[in-house]
């Protein structure tokens, strides 16, 4: 079946700090890979996605190379800011299976000044 | 063009109540999907539908949860007889054409159940 894994929060950091939230997932076909943002009472936000094996997906700092052969979709940004406090998801599509989303149980990061 | 909208941003009912939850998906959106957001958890697939059709509900509860997607007007997920358990957010999402394309997610409708 399909599975989102991705590492526990909340994860806190000083604004600047380098950060990976690292995902794994378990696919059946070949999915897409996604990264989607939540602020506070607020719906979800695609930040990136990669469709095939080795593409990089980037946007606003943010970088998840899609890995086939460790079935991974880590998430990094070099610097982040207090303004990226947010819960964040890895997810993935079933191209196979009408498109359905499988999502990870998301992971608070938490950045200070 | 407006985003995936969804009404009402927040619903309390008593239990045994009915809530109906919308979704109005994009505009030249025809699929929607709706997922269920459990407190502190990732979202759970529940139902996907095309107008006029239930492609697959394989994530729905088998009793009191029903979705419809008209011909006209927005998609209605509705909750007969709530429970305490039924409170989570639940979102919409729509798509252009289904297949190998990203979901726009509305913001979702909080339903608290008292």
């Amino acid at each position: 079946g399909n599975s989102v894994t991705q590492m526990e929060g909340p994860v806190t950091l000083s604004e600047e700090a380098f950060l990976t939230i690292n995902c794994t997932y378990t696919a059946t076909g070949y999915p897409s890979l996604f990264w989607y943002v939540q602020y506070p009472g607020e719906g979800l936000q695609l930040l990136l996605k990669a469709t095939k094996a080795d593409d990089k997906g980037s946007n606003k700092g943010f970088e998840a190379t899609y890995r086939k052969e460790t079935t991974s979709f880590h998430l990094e940004k070099g610097s982040v800011q207090v303004s990226d406090s947010a819960v964040y998801f890895c997810a993935l599509s079933d191209r196979d299976n009408f498109n359905k989303f499988y999502f990870g149980s998301g992971t608070k990061l938490n950045v200070k000044p | 063009n407006a985003g995936v909208m969804q009404n009402p941003r927040h619903l309390v009912r008593r239990r045994g109540q009915e809530a109906r939850l919308r979704c109005s998906p994009m505009k030249g959106h025809s699929h929607v999907y709706w997922y269920r957001q459990l407190p502190e958890e990732g979202l759970k697939f529940m139902v996907y539908l095309q107008k006029e059709n239930i492609i697959d509900e394989s994530g729905m509860p088998k009793e009191r949860f029903s979705a419809e997607f008209p011909k006209e007007g927005p998609s209605i997920l509705r909750i007969q007889q709530v429970v305490r358990g039924d409170s989570a957010a639940y979102f919409c999402a729509s798509s252009p054409l289904g297949q190998g394309y990203e979901q726009y997610f509305g913001p979702g409708t909080r339903l608290t159940v008292t």
